[in-house]
């Protein structure tokens, strides 16, 4: 049974604040890991993805993988209100396979 | 714009009633995905189709039916469903194995 855990939060973090967000994952094979981001009501909308260990940024996100420890997370720098949103991690394994396992996904607020 | 297409985003419909939602996807992918998301829980994996050939069917009710006639288009077939369907319906595509899923908005049903 592939498992991602998440803490469902929330995770309340002032505005301008460095929110971190971790993912652990059960399935060793891993390969491909991805954050998405879901307002209320809406659809989940993919923000990073990351293959390798180590940190991938882009903008005010930054990806952190370290596939040792079976681990990922997602750091947002200068927090803003508008980030508050739902935060999802999806891991896929190796092997072709198309079907990623989500996380329950973390409920990031951040207050001015 | 994410370039996947669901209509409509809204159906009420009846517990008798027959009804089809529709998804297209405009980024040449080859992996078409349903999902159910209930307020408050995580993303439910339904259908997959992988090069119009559906791999996983995750025991999904048979009141719930799907059909991919081509790589571009995702259909899921509505009959004789329950007030617990009630739920955004999301559909997503990929290119390949590892690469990220991209979501429709959903479309929001409610079963009366």
């Amino acid at each position: 049974q592939k498992e991602v855990e998440q803490n469902s939060g929330p995770l309340s973090v002032p505005e301008g604040a460095i929110a971190s967000l971790n993912c652990t994952y059960s399935d060793r094979g891993s390969q491909s890991f991805f954050w998405y981001r879901q307002y209320s009501g809406k659809s989940p909308e993919l923000i990073m993805s990351i293959y390798s260990n180590g940190d991938k940024e882009d903008g005010r996100f930054t990806a952190q993988l370290n596939k040792a420890s079976q681990y990922v997370s997602l750091l947002i720098r200068d927090s803003q209100p508008s980030d508050s949103a739902t935060y999802l991690c999806a891991v896929k394994a190796s092997g072709g396979s198309y079907i990623p396992t989500f996380g329950r996904g973390t409920s990031l607020i951040v207050h001015p | 714009e994410t370039g996947v297409t669901q209509t409509p985003r809204h159906l009420v419909m009846g517990m008798t009633n027959k009804k089809s939602l529709k998804c297209e996807q405009h980024l040449g992918h080859n992996a078409m995905y349903w999902y159910k998301q209930s307020a408050k829980k995580p993303l439910e994996l339904m259908f997959v189709y992988s090069l119009e050939e559906r791999v996983e069917n995750n025991s999904v009710p048979s009141r719930f039916s799907p059909e991919c006639p081509n790589s571009s288009h995702l259909f899921l077939h509505l009959h004789t469903l329950q007030p617990e369907d009630s739920a955004l319906y999301l559909c997503a595509s990929s290119q390949a194995p590892n690469q990220p899923q991209h979501f429709g908005d959903g479309t929001r049903l409610s079963i009366l």
